[in-house]
């Protein structure tokens, strides 16, 4: 089946450090890719996405590229700010048989950023 | 309102009560989500209703029975739960078009459900 697998946490920065989270994935068919933030006290919201193969999501300063040949998808921020600290989830989406997509999710990524 | 919306935002509730979780979505999306996220655990995928009829349940215990009357409601109603239940429950929306590529889900703020 369908997975996607992050890097575990909590990845602890200072400010203005330099952001990485890895993920990569398998999935049988072609999937759309996203990355959500999860805030404490809130519901997941998406961060950016990418539908083929080098579409490169990006918003708020944070980045992703659709590798196909890696099967990755890792998120980048050039300087992290406190208010960055969050969960990340990296998700995929594949059709189904029928035309309904099915998301599959990472187990998500702490981020803590210290002044 | 705007976006998806929970009702209530906490619950306690005993082994025994009954208690329904409800979800609004005010986006005109036609698929409906109801996903379960406890501590330490990848977030769990229960329902999935597209066009307001069920097309996936992950193998959900049947104290968990959702409800979908029509593509902007959605409940998920609760009886005999147990402590392992004790978590907060997610509700999702998005706008599935068949052969046009995935789009992403928008998210309702979360029901926190403790049971004692």
């Amino acid at each position: 089946g369908d997975s996607v697998t992050q890097m575990e946490g909590p990845v602890t920065l200072s400010e203005e450090a330099f952001l990485t989270i890895n993920c990569t994935y398998t999935a049988t068919g072609y999937p759309s890719l996203f990355w959500y933030v999860q805030y404490p006290g809130e519901g997941l919201q998406l961060l950016l996405k990418a539908t083929k193969a080098d579409d490169k999501g990006s918003n708020k300063g944070f980045e992703a590229t659709y590798r196909k040949e890696t099967t990755s998808f890792h998120l980048e921020k050039g300087s992290v700010q406190v208010s960055d600290s969050a969960v990340y989830f990296c998700a995929l989406s594949v059709t189904q048989s029928g035309g309904s997509y099915i998301p599959t999710f990472g187990r998500g990524t702490s981020l803590i950023v210290h002044p | 309102e705007t976006g998806v919306t929970q009702t209530p935002r906490h619950l306690v509730m005993g082994m025994t009560n009954k208690k329904s979780l409800k979800c609004e979505q005010h986006l005109g999306h036609n698929a409906m989500y109801w996903y379960k996220q406890s501590a330490k655990k990848p977030l769990e995928l229960m329902f999935v209703y597209s066009l307001e009829e069920r097309v996936e349940n992950n193998s959900v215990p049947s104290r968990f029975s959702p409800e979908c009357p029509n593509s902007s409601h959605l409940f998920l109603h609760l009886h005999t739960l147990q402590p392992e239940d004790s978590a907060l429950y997610l509700c999702a929306s998005s706008q599935d078009l068949l052969g046009q590529g995935a789009f992403e889900q928008y998210f309702g703020p979360g029901t926190r459900l403790t049971v004692t």
